[in-house]
């Protein structure tokens, strides 16, 4: 089955360091890959997408995503966190045959300590 | 520039008590329409999802429905709620004609309690 998976539910990190976020999907073929940023009680920001091409992605925010085919993965990264990244940050997937909305995966949590 | 609304921002129902959730998009035409339910501490759960007017899929069996009477509005219903119905309402639009692998736009969502 298809199928979005982020490892990490809840990631601490202190505020200056780096930041990893992983996202593994299980589909046939090269999906459309996306990440999005949810702060409490809000909706849902689009951060960055990758459809084809380079498979290194910049977003908004200072973020950035690496497509890897061969470990089916799409991780987000930032260099340097900033207090105001603590939000729930949600990987989804869409698959490039057929017609079916996007899938997200169950979110990873991110906290920021000084 | 897209705008996507919702309404109300915060809801407080009864049990029993009949439900009415709005989102209307402006910018765009032909949007594809979306409604996600957030349970606390949970991931997104997608309820309906609409490529045009008068065209609802439902991805999960349950006691709430969906229309889309015009372009640009969707609306989120229950006859009577239940308590499992409380949670954080999200809608979405993407573009893409009927193609639904497009990026999703949401809105501000709806915080449901029913009690």
């Amino acid at each position: 089955a298809q199928s979005v998976t982020q490892p990490d539910i809840h990631i601490t990190v202190s505020e200056g360091a780096s930041l990893e976020l992983r996202c593994n999907y299980s589909y046939g073929a090269t999906p459309y890959l996306f990440w999005y940023v949810q702060s409490p009680g809000q909706g849902l920001q689009l951060l960055l997408k990758y459809f084809s091409g380079d498979t290194l992605v910049q977003g908004i925010k200072g973020f950035e995503a690496e497509f890897k085919r061969s470990q089916s993965s799409f991780n987000l990264r930032k260099p340097s966190v900033h207090w105001s990244d603590a939000a729930e940050y949600f990987c989804a997937v869409a698959p490039n045959s057929g017609n079916t909305p996007l899938v997200f995966g169950k979110g990873t949590r991110l906290s920021v300590i000084a | 520039s897209q705008t996507i609304h919702q309404w109300p921002a915060t809801l407080v129902q009864p049990v029993g008590s009949p439900l009415s959730l709005e989102c209307t998009v402006e910018g765009t035409s032909n949007p594809n329409l979306y409604w996600y339910r957030q349970a606390a501490g949970r991931g997104l759960q997608l309820l309906f999802y609409s490529v045009g007017i008068g065209q609802i899929s439902s991805e999960v069996p349950q006691n709430l429905s969906a229309s889309r009477p015009q372009d640009r509005q969707f609306i989120l219903s229950s006859k009577k709620l239940l308590l499992s119905d409380s949670g954080f309402y999200l809608c979405a639009w993407s573009g893409g004609g009927s193609n639904l692998y497009y990026e999703q736009y949401f809105g501000p969502g709806t915080r449901l309690t029913v009690t």
